[in-house]
């Protein structure tokens, strides 16, 4: 059982490239998000998903582009990078009920030159 | 909208110590509030959380909480530190059980001094 799975771990991007990070879940959770990590801001959410089709706005979500075509695949777009995006993000899964609470994912460290 | 502040970046115990992380939050509903260790280059581990019911609750590795309304806080405790207890903690607030979205406080980095 995998959990949350994220690709890839490290990345180096160049100002103006765009790439997807990429994050799939193997539990049949319905919830998904995306959150970014910086030194001394703790989590922040980016954009987050309630079920296939279905997708939202987080607290942060200028630059970033998400879409939510199966329940298992959650990627996250960058359209043209920018240094103030890097950052470490985690992929995330959610379950309801007595199992509600997210597992996160190992995360992707993003440099941006 | 629900926010989250841990007081103190960083707290140093000796092991065999008490280990005592504050939370405190702020929401308009009664919220689930969670608690997670994040080990150095590692994602985001559930310690414990709070839904409803008792409101001291317990998780992994030694640690609970107890969630105090009159306070809106939901402080971590363990009684005993060990070496293996250093790491960042974040405590996460949500506004109940149709809210996904989780905020996160800033974290509280724990050492352990042998």
């Amino acid at each position: 059982n995998a959990g949350v799975t994220q690709t890839p771990k490290f990345q180096v991007l160049k100002t103006g490239q765009s790439m997807t990070l990429q994050c799939a879940q193997d539990m049949n959770h319905e919830y998904m998000s995306w959150y970014r990590q910086d030194p001394g801001m703790g989590l922040r959410l980016i954009h987050y998903s309630v079920g296939a089709g279905i997708t939202d706005q987080g607290e942060v979500p200028n630059g970033y582009n998400v879409s939510r075509s199966t329940t298992e695949d959650f990627p996250l777009r960058l359209l043209s990078a920018a240094p103030s995006q890097t950052s470490v993000y985690f992929c995330a899964s959610g379950g309801t009920g007595e199992t509600y609470g997210y597992t996160f994912g190992s995360g992707t460290r993003l440099t941006v030159v | 909208a629900q926010s989250v502040t841990q007081l103190g970046s960083h707290v140093s115990v000796s092991e065999g110590a008490l280990v005592l992380l504050r939370c405190n939050y702020s929401s308009s509903v009664p919220p689930y509030l969670f608690w997670y260790v994040q080990y150095p280059n590692q994602g985001l581990q559930l310690l414990l959380k709070y839904t409803t019911g008792a409101t001291l609750v317990k998780g992994i590795n030694g640690f609970e909480a107890e969630f105090k309304k009159s306070e809106t806080s939901f402080h971590l405790t363990k009684p005993s530190a060990h070496m293996s207890d250093a790491a960042e903690y974040f405590c996460a607030v949500s506004e109940g059980s149709n809210d996904y979205k989780l905020s996160f406080g800033a974290g509280t980095t724990v050492t352990v001094r042998a």
